[in-house]
């Protein structure tokens, strides 16, 4: 079954440690994006990446790093530089413009 | 820069009336335009998109929507809602340059029974 994975469904996290969020797709897409998503502000963009070993800051990308080593794969740190990670975190990946999403992870950080 | 702007935060409709949620884009070409669902704690789903053509798009779970050239729209309808309709409901726009999709705010659709 193709299809984008976001591990965990729900992260709990200690203020002051980064925390890693996984994504995974099997759908063979080049493109990869990460969203944030707070009540009433819709969907925000941290990173993104076209294809491998490249990727471009979004509107949101301070407090937040991304890699992508594979094709599938493209995981989000949050750092301890970010001062609010409390949110829903989203992971989409695209071809021909359409942009398929994984379930997301909420991220509580306390 | 590409915008896109969803003017209802949150609409209420009785189960089986229709129902319409607007989406105006600023963009100087022809637009790709999109809308996406989404069940709360979920991911987004695709419901329709335009490219080109047939200015009226038909989508999954009944809903269609139509573009607007003239009014730089692209609003959504469903002729007849379901309770299982109740959701947030996002309009989005691809923006070439930049590569990425720029999306609304989102519209919080409430079904009465």
């Amino acid at each position: 079954d193709g299809g984008i994975t976001q591990s965990p469904k729900y992260l709990f996290r200690k203020e002051g440690q980064n925390v890693t969020l996984s994504c995974e797709q099997n759908l063979n897409h080049d493109a990869m994006y990460w969203y944030r998503q707070d009540p009433g502000q819709g969907l925000r963009l941290i990173y993104y990446s076209q294809i491998v070993n490249d990727f471009q800051k979004g509107d949101i990308a301070e407090g937040y790093s991304v890699s992508r080593e594979k094709k599938e794969s493209f995981p989000l740190t949050v750092t301890s530089a970010q001062k609010n990670p409390t949110a829903f975190y989203l992971c989409a990946s695209s071809k021909n413009y359409e942009q398929y999403f994984g379930p997301g992870t909420r991220l509580t950080v306390t | 820069a590409q915008s896109v702007t969803q003017p209802d935060i949150h609409i209420t409709v009785s189960e089986g009336a229709s129902l319409e949620l607007r989406c105006n884009y600023s963009y100087g070409a022809t637009p790709y335009l999109f809308w996406y669902v989404q069940s709360p704690g979920q991911g987004l789903q695709l419901l329709l998109k335009y490219f080109s053509g047939d200015t009226l798009v038909q989508g999954i779970k009944g809903f269609e929507a139509e573009f607007k050239r003239s009014q730089s729209s692209f609003n959504l309808r469903k002729p007849s809602v379901h309770w299982s309709d109740a959701a947030e409901y996002f309009c989005a726009v691809f923006s070439p340059g930049a590569q990425k999709l720029v999306f609304g705010q989102g519209t919080r659709l409430t079904i009465n029974p």
